[in-house]
């Protein structure tokens, strides 16, 4: 069965821009989560999503935000860009029940100039 | 708030050697712990996972791992390893009963031949 997919793969902005990034889970995960990843910061975690509710949230500023819909699909926005939020943005998605055990999408690299 | 400590950032081996990364967490309840590996060009999956029960887990690749309670630990060991064990390997934690993971930083191994 087909993966979680993430769209945009790679994506330039500038300082004060917006940003929306995509991730369609595994089919049947209801589950969806977020996650930042930097060189010197690791992987940080941002939201969870499970049926459209937002169950946890990591520690990050508004300007980070999520959604997801009734077909489990889910996006995240960055508003008022800076040159920090450069990374590359990782979704996960999982099985209800098997908390954890989550299956990575290949990313969003984004480029904050 | 959990968090989860690698000990080595870069291990370099060569192919035959043993392998154990360490990783040490900080939260006292109940966890479920896991090891994710990301090879060169590819998108991060799950190595192998400890629930409950055996403290000795064993994972893809020949890959196992132990829980010590007493010392919050769950090192990572391989025998010999090979030419394509070259990844990044993280350490990760959750509880709680959703999807919230605290990654560790990471520890990159190079296999030289």
């Amino acid at each position: 069965k087909a993966g979680v997919t993430q769209t945009p793969r790679y994506l330039i902005k500038t300082r004060g821009q917006q940003v929306t990034l995509s991730c369609s889970p595994i089919s049947g995960h209801r589950s969806v989560s977020w996650y930042q990843q930097t060189p010197g910061q690791g992987l940080q975690f941002l939201f969870e999503y499970f049926s459209e509710t937002q169950r946890n949230k990591g520690n990050f500023p508004g300007r980070f935000s999520g959604r997801q819909f009734s077909n489990s699909r889910s996006e995240m926005n960055v508003s008022t860009l800076e040159l920090g939020d450069s990374a590359l943005y990782l979704c996960a998605s999982s099985r209800e029940g098997a908390t954890g055990e989550l299956f990575f999408g290949e990313g969003s690299r984004l480029t904050v100039l | 708030a959990q968090s989860v400590s690698q000990h080595n950032h870069h291990v370099i081996l060569s192919e035959a050697a043993s392998l154990e990364l360490g990783c040490n967490y900080s939260y006292g309840g109940t966890v479920n712990l896991f090891w994710y590996v990301q090879y060169p060009g590819q998108h991060l999956q799950l190595l192998l996972k400890y629930f409950s029960g055996d403290p000795l887990v064993k994972g893809i690749k020949g890959f196992e791992a132990e829980f010590i309670k007493s010392k919050f630990s769950f090192n990572l060991r391989k025998p010999s390893v090979q030419w394509s064990d070259t990844a990044e390997y993280f350490c990760a934690v959750n509880s709680g009963g959703y999807q919230k993971v605290t990654f560790g930083t990471g520890t990159k191994l190079q296999v030289i031949p």
